[in-house]
């Protein structure tokens, strides 16, 4: 079945690292992404992560996936308060398949 | 190049009532896909539209129909609203069904 899930919430202070975590159920995935929602916007695609691959960096983000564990991580380094938002984990199976979402995760990111 | 783009923004309904929601997808895709987001979840799938032809359905029952048109555009109806029916509607196109998907801002539906 296909299930992904995240923590609700994550508070970090300005200047520190985010670590923000997702697992997923299904192992056929093929490709693995982060998006960013702000208050009353769409969605933004941060980073994504071929299945094949165990970690991807661009700029301030790093994206870990442990495929054994079905774990997949997105790590913001510096945060700054314009990171605040809702962060969400997805994943598609093949190509031209429909993405699953996790619930999001909400960032705040404290002065 | 143009994005993602969604009309109305806002929108409410009253319960029983029917909804066309539009998108434009982005300059020289052909493939479009609607989520819905209900308030703190994940956006859930509701289906997709590749070349003006449905091409996957998730979970949601027959009164959410879709069309797309010869350029590529996308209208999602949805009858017989009910309270739940209220979220967030969000509409991403691609080309080609291939990973670059780019989502629009979306449509609120407030069904009352």
């Amino acid at each position: 079945g296909e299930d992904v899930e995240q923590s609700l919430f994550l508070s970090v202070r300005e200047g520190d690292s985010s670590v923000i975590n997702c697992t997923y159920t299904d192992s056929s995935s093929t490709y693995l992404y982060w998006y960013k929602q702000e208050p009353g916007a769409g969605l933004q695609l941060l980073t994504y992560i071929f299945s094949n691959m165990d970690m991807k960096q661009d700029q301030r983000l790093t994206v870990l996936l442990n495929k054994k564990d079905k774990h997949l991580s997105l790590r913001i380094a510096d945060t700054q308060t314009g990171d605040s938002a809702i962060y969400f984990c997805a994943e598609t199976y093949g190509y031209g398949q429909n993405f699953v979402f996790g619930p999001g995760t909400r960032l705040s990111v404290l002065p | 190049e143009t994005g993602v783009t969604q009309s109305p923004t806002h929108l409410i309904k009253t319960r029983g009532q029917q909804v066309t929601l539009r998108c434009s997808s982005q300059s020289g895709h052909n493939t479009v896909s609607w989520y819905q987001q209900a308030l703190g979840q994940g956006p859930q799938f509701i289906f997709q539209y590749y070349r003006e032809e449905e091409n996957g359905r998730g979970n949601f029952p027959p009164r959410f129909s879709g069309l797309q048109f010869p350029n590529y555009s996308s209208e999602l109806n949805v009858n017989a609203l009910e309270l739940d029916d209220s979220a967030l509607y969000l509409c991403a196109s691609s080309l080609d069904k291939a990973y670059g998907y780019t989502f629009g801002s979306g449509t609120r539906l407030t069904v009352v």
